[in-house]
């Protein structure tokens, strides 16, 4: 099983609407997630900071499931400058953070 | 502003050419990493570095070199043993050596193109 996986998409949603996916984790001593934004040929920027059971920030939702090993991000009211890809990471490897592929996220009208 | 830096933004170079990219931070922080993106696919851990005058080896470091004589610099080095150079090179620092409290911040990276 690889350390995170996401799929990969891309999830396209009309504007408006409330979009959700999941990132899986293999290590069970996670503690604590990011999430992570990244626009197109840009860097990432960190999204959200997970530390306990989830984390809400405005429209962004980020639940945690550790029975399950997987973090979900829920996104409401999608705009079209949501388009990103939004990686995910756990971490619990000492000081080394494995980055999921990402989940590509197109807004459209 | 504090932030980091990553220069050039774009570089060209021959096959068999050595090349050094430029990371410096003003974040006082004490870790820096090197990440390489290639299209489609996730960020993959070069080197890192928890203090200065010390680094460790990431998960594809063959081909690649760091040093960390400063607090506030990361050069990374990719050597003409690096079989396919070109990709997206990203550095990141973040505050503490523990990763569980410190999510790294990004420099906007530099995307090197070796032919």
């Amino acid at each position: 099983r690889k350390e995170v996986e996401q799929d990969p998409g891309p999830f396209n949603v009309p504007e408006g609407a409330t979009v959700a996916f999941n990132c899986t984790y293999s290590n069970s001593a996670s503690q604590s997630f990011f999430w992570y934004r990244q626009d197109c040929r840009k860097e990432p920027k960190l999204l959200m900071s997970v530390y306990s059971s989830g984390n809400e920030d405005g429209r962004f939702t980020a639940q945690l499931n550790r029975a399950s090993q997987y973090i979900s991000l829920l996104i409401r009211d999608s705009k079209l400058s949501d388009s990103a890809t939004y990686l995910c990471v756990p971490t619990g490897g000492g000081n080394k953070l494995t980055f999921g592929t990402g989940t590509q996220l197109k807004v459209e009208l | 502003d504090g932030g980091i830096t990553q220069s050039p933004k774009y570089l060209f170079r021959k096959e068999g050419q050595n090349v050094t990219l430029s990371c410096e931070q003003n974040l006082n922080h004490d870790a820096m990493y090197w990440y390489r993106q290639d299209p489609g696919q996730g960020l993959r851990l070069i080197y890192y570095s928890q203090i200065v005058n010390d680094f460790q080896k990431g998960d594809i470091a063959e081909g690649y070199s760091v040093s960390r004589e400063k607090k506030e610099s990361f050069p990374l080095t990719v050597t003409s043993a690096q079989k396919n150079p070109t990709a997206f090179y990203l550095c990141a620092s973040s505050p503490g050596r523990d990763s569980r409290n410190s999510p790294l911040h990004f420099g906007n990276g530099t995307r090197l193109t070796v032919t």
